[in-house]
């Protein structure tokens, strides 16, 4: 089956620097990418939507300039959180769609991510 | 744009004994319906998929679900649960291409099996 990973498994940073987690497809090509945050006992929600080669769509809501997607090929993209706070603290997952897979996404195993 | 309810935030459950976790989306002329598991600290897993075709879809694990589409439910069952069942579930819905195949996720059930 389709294979998403994620780097790094988990990070913890000071306040104030900025973290970059990288999502890649390892078996397929990826059209579409989505990143999703979730809080502790919660829900995933959607932050964002990339393509590759356009800018990412964001819902409402969440910073674009806080939170940098770059989908640069069709098997990477990469979410970067720029001057991290504590409350940027949370569990990121991304997830990817194949052209030939409409309305599937797969999930990479998440991102812990610890904001001091 | 779909919205999904999950009814139950926490099912415990027997060892062995039946459970169904509940969930309803908001209508649509099309909709796209997931199951997903998620073990603690881990991604999601998809269990089974609605896209068409029989309204009964039997996934991974020995789960199936039944797509109702008059009252607009996706339940998830599974006939004898075991210890290791014991995750949280989510349920999610898409619009396909109308949404840019984004999905919305319910606020998950956590399942809770017991000996």
């Amino acid at each position: 089956g389709a294979v998403v990973s994620q780097h790094p498994s988990w990070v913890i940073c000071k306040s104030g620097t900025s973290v970059k987690i990288e999502c890649r497809s390892l078996d397929f090509q990826a059209t579409t990418m989505f990143w999703y945050r979730q809080f502790p006992k919660q829900s995933l929600m959607l932050m964002a939507t990339s393509n590759e080669g356009s800018k990412a769509t964001y819902e409402q809501g969440v910073e674009k300039d806080k939170f940098l997607i770059n989908h640069a090929s069709l098997t990477l993209s990469t979410l970067t959180v720029t001057s991290a706070h504590p409350e940027d603290s949370s569990f990121y997952i991304c997830s990817a769609r194949a052209e030939t897979q409409y309305n599937e996404q797969f999930f990479g195993p998440g991102t812990r991510l610890t904001v001091l | 744009a779909q919205s999904v309810t999950q009814l139950d935030s926490q099912v415990p459950v027997f060892e062995e004994a039946p459970v169904e976790l509940r969930c309803n989306y908001s209508s649509s002329v099309s909709v796209y319906l997931f199951w997903y598991v998620q073990y603690p600290n881990q991604g999601l897993q998809l269990l089974l998929k609605y896209l068409s075709g029989s309204t009964l879809v039997k996934g991974i694990n020995g789960f199936e679900a039944e797509f109702n589409k008059s009252q607009t439910s996706f339940h998830l069952r599974k006939p004898s649960v075991h210890i290791s069942d014991t995750a949280e579930y989510f349920c999610a819905v898409s619009d396909g291409v109308d949404s840019g195949y984004a999905l919305n996720f319910g606020k998950g059930t956590s399942l809770l099996v017991t000996p």
